[in-house]
C-alpha cells in the first residue's frame, strides 16, 4: 500500500521555465511534508518542507504548496536550472506512538534542458 | 557532506550470506533511520532507532535486524541474503526540534548491496 505517490516518474523542462512536481498521499494523519533531491551516487538532500498548518512555503526558487482536502502537494521550481536535474522525492510524516515516521514516494526524475 | 557516514560504500556477496551495514549519525543526532531503495522503487522505510531504542518499524523483513549502540552508531544486519535484497541501503539521522518532533532527515551516501 503506497501511502505517498508520485505518479510522474519523469519530467523534462526547458531551462528558465517552471518545473512542477506533484505528490499525493492517502493517510490523513500525515501532518508534515518534505521534498528531497537526489543526485546519482549521493544520498537524498533536504530541499524544503511544509507543516499541515500552512498551505504554502517558499524558499528562494522553490515553493511547496499543500492542498489538504485533496491530499496533494506540489513543488514548484522557478526558474528551472540545469543543476536542478535530479530525482525528487516527496515524503510525509505523522506521529506513530509519539515519534515520527517518514514515508517516501517513488521519486520523479527531473531533467532541465539547456 | 551531510555528516552521516555509511560503510561500506559497496558490498558484493552471495545468496545465503550475512552482511552488516554500518552507519554513524551526525554529531549530536539521536535518531537513526534505515531505508532501502530497490530499482525503480522509492525509499522504503525499514526501521528507526532513537537513543538506542527501537522507535518505529516499517517493511523490514524478519531476516533483517538492526541496533543502535551507546555511541549512537547503528548497524543493519541482513542474513540469508536473496537476489531480491540487492538494493541501495540508506541511513539517515535527525535531531529533535522544538515541539519534540524531528524535522528533517540527513542521509548518508548509501551502501550498494549486490547479491549474486
Amino acid at each position: 500500500d503506497q501511502q505517498v505517490k508520485q505518479n510522474s516518474p519523469s519530467l523534462s523542462v526547458q531551462e528558465g521555465r517552471i518545473s512542477i512536481l506533484n505528490c499525493d498521499y492517502t493517510n490523513s494523519m500525515f501532518d508534515y511534508f518534505l521534498w528531497y533531491k537526489k543526485y546519482p551516487a549521493e544520498g537524498p538532500t533536504f530541499l524544503i518542507s511544509i507543516s499541515s498548518i500552512k498551505d504554502k512555503n517558499e524558499d528562494g526558487r522553490f515553493t511547496v504548496f499543500l492542498n489538504k482536502s485533496a491530499k496533494h502537494l506540489s513543488l514548484h521550481i522557478v526558474p528551472s536550472q540545469p543543476g536542478d536535474s535530479a530525482v525528487y522525492f516527496c515524503a510525509a510524516s505523522g506521529t506513530t506512538s509519539g515519534t515520527y515516521k517518514y514515508i517516501f514516494g517513488t521519486g520523479t526524475r527531473l531533467k532541465v534542458l539547456a | 557532506d551531510s555528516g552521516v557516514t555509511q560503510t561500506p560504500k559497496h558490498l558484493i556477496t552471495a545468496t545465503g550470506q550475512r552482511v552488516t551495514l554500518r552507519c554513524s549519525p551526525r554529531s549530536g543526532d539521536l535518531s537513526v533511520y534505515w531505508y532501502q531503495q530497490s530499482l525503480d522503487q522509492g525509499l522504503q522505510f525499514l526501521i528507526q532507532y532513537y537513543n538506542g531504542e527501537e522507535r518505529a518499524k516499517g517493511n523490514i523483513l524478519e531476516r533483517f535486524s538492526a541496533q543502535q549502540f551507546p555511541d549512537l552508531h547503528s548497524e543493519l544486519n541482513l542474513s540469508s541474503l536473496e537476489l531480491g535484497d540487492s538494493a541501495l541501503y540508506f541511513c539517515a539521522s535527525s535531531a529533535p526540534s522544538a515541539g519534540g518532533f524531528n524535522e528533517k532527515l540527513f542521509f548518508g551516501s548509501g551502501t550498494q548491496l549486490s547479491v549474486l
